[in-house]
Order: structure tokens, then C-alpha cells, then sequence
């Protein structure tokens, strides 16, 4: 069964820090790689995603890493500002009869303070 | 207006009570998933469907069913709630025939409490 996990479950930073998260993952036969964001009392926004075949993708100040063969993706947040602070959550779609289902870690709780 | 919408947002409700949470979608999606949330265990798979004739349990189906009405439209019931079933329950939808990788996209959640 594939397990996701996320280091650090929390982190706390001051405003304008560059900031790593990580995710790893124990079955490499995936399809793709998502991250997503949660606000409190909120619904999952997607934030990027990974094809098995790339190597890492952009949106703005995100970038998203994929190392399949060795189970890792790191999600990078350029001059972080207050407006960051959410949960993040990886998650990894799994090659395979039940293609579709997502597997979650149990996210990175972030405070971005001015 | 939400692609994916859920109703109730809230919902408090006592043990034994039977309960049904409701998901539509305006994405044209043939793939609709239910997940719970809950503190400290992240999101876990309760039921997906991949089209209106294919219904299948995920991880933690027990004390659950669900009902595909509709391309766009997949509810969840409680049969008989019980207070663990107290979390946050989200309906997300996909299509990877369309490009998109299968990336999934979720509802606002429904907040549960079963007292």
C-alpha cells in the first residue's frame, strides 16, 4: 500500500523566507504528483502538478520537484509572505487498476508572520 | 460560481441518524471521489466512481454508502452516524480523458459532527 509522508508537519517562518517542503513516498509506480493548498475550515485548491516523466514544475513562486525513483518531491515557495500560511498537502496518484485514487500525506502546516 | 459544489456545508446530527451529503459538478467529470478528513490522518478514500454505472469502496468504506444520480452529481449517506464518523468530508472530481492527468479537483468540504 502506498504511504505519503510529509516533513516537517509544521514550520514557522518570518516574512521574505525561501522555504522547502518535503514529501516522500514508498511505491514508485505513480501516474502523477499533486500538491495542494488548504486553508482553515477549507476545501483543497491544487497547486501543481507532476507527471511521472517531469522532473519539476512552476507556477509563480511554487516550484515542484519529482525524484520517482527515489520516492521524493519537494515543493520550494520563493519570498514567502503572510498570505502563504495554509496547509499543504502531497499527494500521489497511483498507476494501476484503481487509477484515480489519491494517496495523501498528512500535510505541512504553514505560518508565514510578518 | 464553484465547479464542485457540496451540501450541507455544516451539519450536527445525533447518533443513529441517518445522513446524506450531497456533491455536484458543472466540470463534465466522469470521476467523482469521496474522501474524510480528519485531524492528524490527512485524507482518506471512502467510495470513487469512474461513470454513473461504476461504483467502488475505497480504504474506509464501512458505515458508508454512496449513489451515483448523475454524471454530476454523487452523494454520500450514513446509514446509522456514529460519533467517529465526525470529520471533514470532501467530493472531488476528475477526468483523465480530457489531458488533465487525472488531476483531481475538490468541493469546499462538509463539516460533520455526530454527537
Amino acid at each position: 500500500k502506498q504511504e505519503v509522508t510529509q516533513i516537517p508537519a509544521a514550520l514557522s517562518v518570518p516574512e521574505g523566507e525561501n522555504l522547502v517542503l518535503n514529501c516522500s513516498f514508498t511505491d514508485s509506480a505513480i501516474y502523477n504528483l499533486q500538491w495542494f493548498r488548504q486553508d482553515p475550515g477549507k476545501g483543497l485548491t491544487s497547486l501543481l502538478l507532476i507527471q511521472s516523466s517531469q522532473r519539476e514544475q512552476t507556477s509563480g513562486r511554487l516550484n515542484a520537484s519529482l525524484d520517482k525513483s527515489s520516492g521524493r518531491s519537494t515543493l520550494y515557495i520563493a519570498a514567502s509572505q503572510p498570505g502563504d500560511s495554509a496547509t499543504y498537502l502531497c499527494a500521489v496518484d497511483e498507476r494501476g487498476s484503481t487509477l484515480g485514487r489519491l494517496y495523501f500525506g498528512r500535510g505541512t502546516q504553514l505560518t508565514v508572520w510578518p | 460560481d464553484a465547479d464542485v459544489t457540496q451540501t450541507p456545508r455544516n451539519r450536527i446530527t445525533k447518533t443513529g441518524k441517518r445522513i446524506m451529503l450531497e456533491c455536484s459538478q458543472t466540470k463534465g467529470h466522469d470521476r467523482m471521489y469521496w474522501y474524510r478528513q480528519d485531524p492528524g490522518l490527512g485524507l482518506r478514500l471512502i467510495y470513487y466512481s469512474f461513470d454513473v454505472k461504476d461504483i467502488n469502496k475505497g480504504e474506509i468504506s464501512d458505515g458508508y454508502s454512496v449513489s451515483r444520480q448523475a454524471q454530476a452529481k454523487f452523494s454520500l449517506s450514513l446509514e446509522s452516524a456514529i460519533p467517529n464518523q465526525t470529520a471533514l468530508y470532501f467530493c472531488a472530481t476528475s477526468d483523465p480523458g480530457r489531458g488533465s492527468l487525472n488531476e483531481q479537483f475538490f468541493g469546499p468540504g462538509t463539516r460533520l459532527t455526530v454527537l
